[in-house]
């Protein structure tokens, strides 16, 4: 099982629509959770963390889910300018040790 | 407008040639990363220097050797590379490296796009 698994997409939304992806994540002991975005050959943006209750910023609404080991990311109101790859960062901790582990990236199309 | 800069943003190199990357941070972090990127695969992680020291190398080949002058700059130097070396690199940096409890997230540069004739 890999450790970060997202869904490649492409995820081809209309305007105005609401779209989710899924990230998960193979090992419990995972502790800090992030989105990235990454434009067409431009370098990943931090969008978000991923906070255990959860964190709405704007249209963007993260969640975590330690019990089936997933984070999510849900987008309203899709405008063309969200189009882009979303990155699913996990951060595993512990004893001086930081791994930290991407995902592929969803790629996400906004139609007109 | 990024705190990370990398330079070149471009790199067309021979097998033969030896360059070199250069990443600057202007962030005050203390950590600072390499990254591979290449289509349709996930960012894979080739370095950590953290207060200049290496913390991690990820099995990367002796073709690629980093090296951190300070906490605001790291460089890749690159020698007798492979087609297969062709990529996106991308330099990022944190605040610190493996803090526990800690939720740090990396920082990136817009990456240099390498290819290898």
């Amino acid at each position: 099982r890999k450790e970060v698994e997202q869904d490649p997409g492409p995820f081809n939304v209309p305007e105005g629509a609401t779209v989710a992806f899924n990230c998960t994540y193979s090992n419990s002991a995972s502790q800090s959770f992030f989105w990235y975005r990454q434009d067409c050959r431009k370098e990943p943006k931090l969008l978000m963390s991923v906070y255990s209750s959860g964190n709405e910023d704007g249209r963007f609404t993260a969640q975590l889910n330690r019990a089936s080991q997933y984070i999510s990311l849900l987008i309203r109101d899709s405008k063309l300018s969200d189009s882009a790859t979303y990155l699913c960062v996990v951060n595993l901790l512990g004893g001086g040790y930081q791994k930290v582990t991407f995902g592929i990236g969803t790629k996400l199309q906004v139609i007109p | 407008e990024t705190g990370v800069t990398q330079t070149p943003r471009h790199l067309v190199m021979g097998m033969t040639n030896k360059k070199s990357l250069k990443c600057e941070q202007h962030l005050g972090h203390n950590a600072m990363y390499w990254y591979k990127q290449s289509a349709k695969k996930p960012l894979e992680l080739m370095f950590v220097y953290s207060l200049e020291e290496r913390v991690e190398n990820n099995s990367v080949p002796s073709r690629f050797s980093p090296e951190c002058p300070n906490s605001s700059h790291l460089f890749l130097h690159l020698h007798t590379l492979q087609p297969e070396d062709s990529a996106l690199y991308l330099c990022a940096s944190s605040q610190e490296f493996a803090t526990v409890g800690s939720n740090q997230p990396q920082h990136f540069g817009d990456g240099t796009r390498l290819s290898i004739l």
